[in-house]
């Protein structure tokens, strides 16, 4: 049993470019979330998903994107990188809201 | 808004002491409450998540409270050793089912052999 599993662990950027977190989870878990964390802060909520084919806008939603087209997977894109993206992002997992969330290993990057 | 508050910190012990994280919301409308660590460069475990309707959960040395109407939780760690140095955060659940939660800033507990 795997988990939550993020990819990759760590990039670096250029300021501008794009590219894609990606998440996984293969306990059959219908609410997914992705959370940036920052030093000196709590994690905050970027975006969230209670089920395949529906996400909602978390806490710090602009300059990401998310889609949920299977249960399984939950990617977090980033269209054009800024500097101030540079974090640590977690992918969470839970069967529903009243239940334990289960975290990936996070995703350092870094956008120069 | 939802705002969490862990005090104290940081926390530095010897080992073997009994010791108490604290964690206060401000908006007691809450689905559950998870305790979670966090060791350096690492994700998050769940340690104890503790339903609305329950007043504390425990697991080996562990055990949390929650007091909803006065948006207080407190982590109880008994005869600490030194791999319970991490950080452990406090997460209140968003009511509405949704499943999102409201992270602390953690406390940064080191015990000393």
């Amino acid at each position: 049993n795997a988990g939550v599993t993020q990819t990759p662990k760590f990039q670096v950027l250029k300021t501008g470019q794009s590219m894609t977190l990606q998440c996984a989870q293969d306990m059959n878990h219908e609410y997914m979330s992705w959370y940036r964390q920052d030093p000196g802060m709590g994690l905050r909520l970027i975006h969230y998903s209670v089920g395949a084919g529906i996400t909602d806008q978390g806490e710090v939603p602009n300059g990401y994107n998310v889609s949920r087209s299977t249960t399984e997977d939950f990617p977090l894109r980033l269209l054009s990188a800024a500097p101030s993206q540079t974090s640590v992002y977690f992918c969470a997992s839970s069967y529903s809201g009243q239940r334990e969330a289960f975290f990936g290993q996070g995703t350092r990057l870094t956008v120069v | 808004k939802q705002e969490v508050t862990q005090i104290p910190a940081a926390l530095s012990v010897p080992e073997g002491e009994n010791l108490v994280l604290n964690c206060s919301f401000t908006d007691s409308a809450i689905y559950n409450l998870q305790w979670f660590r966090q060791d350096p460069g690492k994700g998050l475990t769940s340690l104890l998540l503790i339903q609305s309707s329950q007043r504390e959960q425990t697991s080996g040395r562990l055990n949390a409270s929650l007091d909803k109407s006065s948006g207080r939780s407190t982590l109880y760690i008994a005869a600490s050793q030194p791999g319970d140095s991490a950080t452990y955060l406090c997460a209140p659940g968003l009511g509405g089912s949704q499943g999102n939660l409201i992270f602390g800033k953690g406390t940064k507990l080191s015990v000393k052999p």
